[in-house]
């Protein structure tokens, strides 16, 4: 199972908005709506944003957004702030046999 | 409150047997639909999803790494564990434990991770 493809790094000024895709194929991102995503600050552990595609856990703020369209999905970090500049990995459910599989990771620098 | 901590030796020589222990509190793993797992990342590189076990016993296993895994439930004592044999240098990486309420679903609680680094 090979790993879902994200851009290795985004960046944009506070308030700006970035948007990080995150392709995988029809057996992973287009088959399920299982899509999650992770913030990862330097040595800590991932925390979750988004799951199932574009739902938010209770304290994640609204600027935080999710979608998903054929074998990719998308995280939307609007109105940009310093603190979410950190590492950010998709992650898709794959079925019953491969289970899951994690994106390649993406950089978000807040310029 | 939900809390996870992985426990194990942060440093195993080449071909030896990784044991790896998840402690948890504030949820139990009897309940339908529960489920842990276990996910590593090496230095600087990208998260890789291990294994989970759910409520019922059921396994799963990354494919590439199934013929080193296994994974195990204590429910009385709320641990999960990991072994992963035939350990090599480029095994050394953090692992992490982290809930899943429901099968497919998210991550949603995760341990702080414990560093492992295989080397003679």
């Amino acid at each position: 199972q090979s790993a879902l493809t994200q851009p290795r790094s985004v960046s944009g000024s506070p308030g700006q908005s970035v948007t990080i895709s995150c392709t995988g194929t029809s057996s992973d991102v287009g088959g399920y709506n299982y899509v999650s995503w992770y913030q990862q600050h330097p040595g800590k552990a991932p925390k979750l944003m988004i799951y199932d595609v574009s739902k938010r856990p209770s304290g994640v703020p609204d600027r935080f957004s999710g979608s998903k369209s054929g074998n990719t999905a998308s995280l939307t970090i609007s109105g940009l702030q310093a603190e979410d500049e950190a590492d950010y990995y998709c992650c898709s459910y794959a079925g019953s046999y491969t289970s899951y599989v994690f994106g390649t990771g993406t950089k978000v620098t807040v310029l | 409150q939900v809390t996870l901590r992985e426990s194990g030796p942060a440093l195993v020589k080449p071909t030896q047997t990784l044991t790896l222990t998840c402690t948890f509190s504030g949820f139990s793993l009897s309940t339908s639909g529960m489920c842990v797992s276990w996910i590593r990342q090496p230095p600087g590189k990208a998260l890789e999803w291990l294994a989970l076990i759910d409520w019922d016993d059921d396994k799963y296993y990354s494919t590439s790494l199934k013929t080193r895994l296994t994974i195990s439930k204590d429910t009385s004592k709320n641990q999960v564990v990991l072994t992963m044999t035939n350990m090599d240098p480029v095994d050394t990486a953090t692992y992490y434990c982290a809930r899943i309420l429901l099968q497919g679903g998210a991550f949603d609680i995760w341990g702080q991770g414990t560093m492992v680094t295989v080397s003679s």
